[in-house]
């Protein structure tokens, strides 16, 4: 079945302890990318990658830092968290950037740090 | 920047049509995509406009009008299932990156 897994689902943690969100993708796609979700403010993507060892800011990337040594793997890492960076986080994945581009999302990370 | 405004909410009664506009204002335009998302749920692909017109998909058809930086989402003889938030998105910097409207909530009641 094609799809795209995020761990964990869910996650409690306290201020400063490194994190880090998988994300694993089976459809062989070249783009993936994070966003997190916010009341009234909806999605915002944290950073994107075109394809392995090619990453690239998004509109949020501060406090975050991502990876893409495989084509299905993008990991999220927060090396030091802090309370604002509480929010429900979403990987998604899309065969190509742009048109045609439709992307399928993981189930999302519901991440509270405090 | 960009920027993308949609309603915040909207309600319609099962049966009924109803139309979701979309305004964007962007860079390096490359499409206009809609999601559907349920509370709590991820969001899942509706449809993508890349040319000025009218998509059809069943129930739901996407137009857009580029020279005018708008879209709406039209959704026809609505069902209970589809009280959801929709999400209005632009792929823009040709291609590279996707930036999501705040969305509508929809609520359809009977």
């Amino acid at each position: 079945e094609a799809q795209v897994t995020q761990n964990p689902r869910y996650l409690i943690t306290v201020t400063g302890k490194k994190l880090t969100v998988t994300c694993s993708q089976n459809m062989n796609h070249e783009y993936m990318s994070w966003y997190r979700q916010d009341p009234g403010l909806g999605l915002r993507q944290i950073y994107y990658s075109m394809n392995v060892e090619v990453t690239d800011k998004g509109d949020v990337p501060e406090g975050y830092k991502v990876s893409r040594k495989e084509k299905r793997n993008f990991p999220l890492i927060l090396e030091s968290p802090s309370p604002n960076q509480t929010s429900l986080y979403f990987c998604a994945s899309s065969l190509y950037a742009g048109p045609r581009g439709e992307a399928f999302f993981g189930q999302g990370t519901r991440l509270t740090v405090v | 920047g960009q920027n993308i405004d949609q309603p915040t909410e909207m309600t319609a009664t099962e049966g009924a049509i109803v139309q979701i506009n979309c305004t964007y204002q962007t860079s390096g335009f490359n499409g206009l995509f809609w999601y559907q998302q349920h509370a709590g749920e991820a969001p899942t692909f509706l449809s993508y406009n890349v040319l000025d017109g009218l998509e059809e998909k069943g129930r739901f058809s996407s137009f857009l009008s580029r020279s005018k930086g708008y879209s709406y989402l039209l959704l026809k003889e609505l069902q209970m299932k589809d009280s959801a938030s929709y999400l209005c998105a632009v792929s823009h910097n040709y291609g590279q990156n996707f930036v999501f409207g705040p969305g509508t909530r929809l609520s359809v009641l009977p």
